[in-house]
């Protein structure tokens, strides 16, 4: 079955930046589309940014585009979130997930000065 | 982008009894390759998101088969035929046919 871990989460101010990560096992990885989703505290779920297997092909939430970088490292079994200029919009519980199958426990980022 | 509104916001349920969710999407759901892509998610208290039911109404591993999923073009259920205590939290429905990806606003399961 498959297992996510998110970790990279935390405080951060107005304008700053933070990369999440994802570590993937007891699947292969490489073979699956990954997702991010965000949930703001107390709110529904949002869809952030997908990536397919091989990385040719990403899409993001108009609210993070130009903001937020998706990745992967097939090698690593792992899937990568940079977040710059971050507002406090940006606050939420952020997991990444497979075809939404499999999701990790989500790692909390709060923006706040 | 697509649309999903849920109906209805609450679900106050007797246990033992069944409970329905409705969905609704803004425009089709079928793909370009035959499927529609939607998908119920059950979010206990505190815990992630979990995939019940993928592709309108297959059970996805280890989901009791009290939980089922109806529906075709832009109209969806997900029904619970027993609520047993476990079920309390909050449903989504979830498109993954057009980028965007988008959700429902969620249904929360509460016992009477």
């Amino acid at each position: 079955e498959g297992h996510l871990v998110e970790s990279g989460g935390g405080l951060v101010q107005p304008g700053g930046s933070l990369r999440l990560s994802c570590a993937a096992s007891g699947f292969t990885f490489s073979s699956y589309k990954m997702n991010w989703v965000r949930q703001a505290p107390g709110k529904g779920l949002e869809w952030v940014s997908h990536i397919t297997s091989s990385s040719s092909t990403i899409y993001y939430a108009d609210s993070v585009k130009g903001r937020f970088t998706i990745s992967r490292d097939n090698a690593q079994n792992s899937l990568y979130l940079q977040m710059n200029s971050l507002t406090a919009e940006d606050t939420a519980v952020y997991y990444c997930a497979t075809n939404y199958a499999y999701w990790g426990q989500g790692t909390l980022v709060t923006v706040s000065s | 982008d697509i649309v999903m509104t849920q109906t209805p916001l609450s679900s106050p349920v007797t246990l033992g009894q069944p409970a329905s969710i409705s969905c609704r999407s803004s425009q089709s759901l079928v793909h370009s390759d035959g499927n529609t892509y939607l998908n119920w998610l059950q979010q206990r208290p505190g815990q992630p998101p979990r995939l019940l039911i993928y592709k309108i109404s297959s059970r996805f591993s280890g989901v009791p088969d009290r939980f089922s999923g109806s529906g075709a073009g832009t109209d969806f259920t997900l029904k619970i035929s027993r609520v047993e205590p476990e079920d309390v939290g909050v449903y989504y429905c979830t498109q993954s046919t057009q980028f965007p990806h988008t959700f429902g606003g969620g249904t929360k399961v509460e016992i009477k």
